[in-house]
């Protein structure tokens, strides 16, 4: 079945710097890709997607970026904040279902 | 944060009890999902109901139980279950054909001793 890889498992970043994060999969039929914010405690909640007729999106702070080609797809943070310290999972939409990533946890230290 | 509710929030059971998780969506969804999250495995989908119809089941073992009466409502059957069991239970809806954003539940932490 369908498989996505998601990297890095943990990533830790000074408050400021910015955080990417990558997936990558196999199924080129995917056409919807979001992406899922799970703080410590609570549960995961979408942030941001992105379909496959664009190649980029961006909110604020966050961006995602999408190469259809090359079958991968990122999540960029920038100028991050400690309350963005939590496990992000990235997905795709396989025949009306999500196939989620393993998850990054991410650290933003002060 | 009240769209998909679960009860109980956590769940202490021995491996020879049955138990019952419940789920309820008020957003007028028409698929429910099953997920369990553990430290291996951190967001395994279980089962999926679609328009009440079960659409998947991801070799589940049949300890695991599923039920869906209508749209609104998701319960998971436990019985003789195994210590490795033991993880967080989410229950999600969302709107097959629509926007497919996934709105999960506060999960039910389930310990089996």
């Amino acid at each position: 079945g369908e498989n996505v890889e998601q990297h890095p498992s943990t990533l830790s970043v000074q408050e400021g710097d910015s955080a990417v994060i990558k997936c990558t999969y196999s199924d080129s039929a995917s056409n919807y890709f979001p992406w899922y914010k799970q703080e410590l405690g609570k549960r995961p909640q979408l942030i941001i997607d992105i379909r496959s007729n664009v190649g980029e999106k961006k909110d604020q702070r966050i961006a995602v970026t999408l190469n259809k080609t090359a079958k991968h797809f990122s999540l960029h943070i920038t100028e991050t904040q400690p309350e963005d310290s939590a496990v992000y999972f990235c997905a795709l939409l396989n025949t009306d279902k999500l196939i989620f990533g393993t998850g990054t946890r991410l650290q933003v230290f002060p | 944060e009240t769209g998909v509710t679960q009860t109980p929030r956590h769940l202490v059971m021995g491996m020879t009890n049955k138990k019952s998780l419940k789920c309820e969506q008020h957003l007028g969804h028409n698929a429910m999902y099953w997920y369990k999250q553990s430290a291996k495995k951190p967001l395994e989908l279980m089962f999926v109901y679609n328009f009440k119809e079960q659409t998947e089941n991801n070799s589940v073992p049949s300890r695991f139980s599923p039920e869906c009466p209508n749209s609104s409502h998701l319960f998971l059957h436990l019985h003789t279950l195994q210590p490795e069991d033991s993880a967080l239970y989410l229950c999600a809806s969302s709107q097959v054909g629509s926007s497919y954003e996934q709105y999960f539940g506060p999960g039910t932490r389930l310990t089996v001793t």
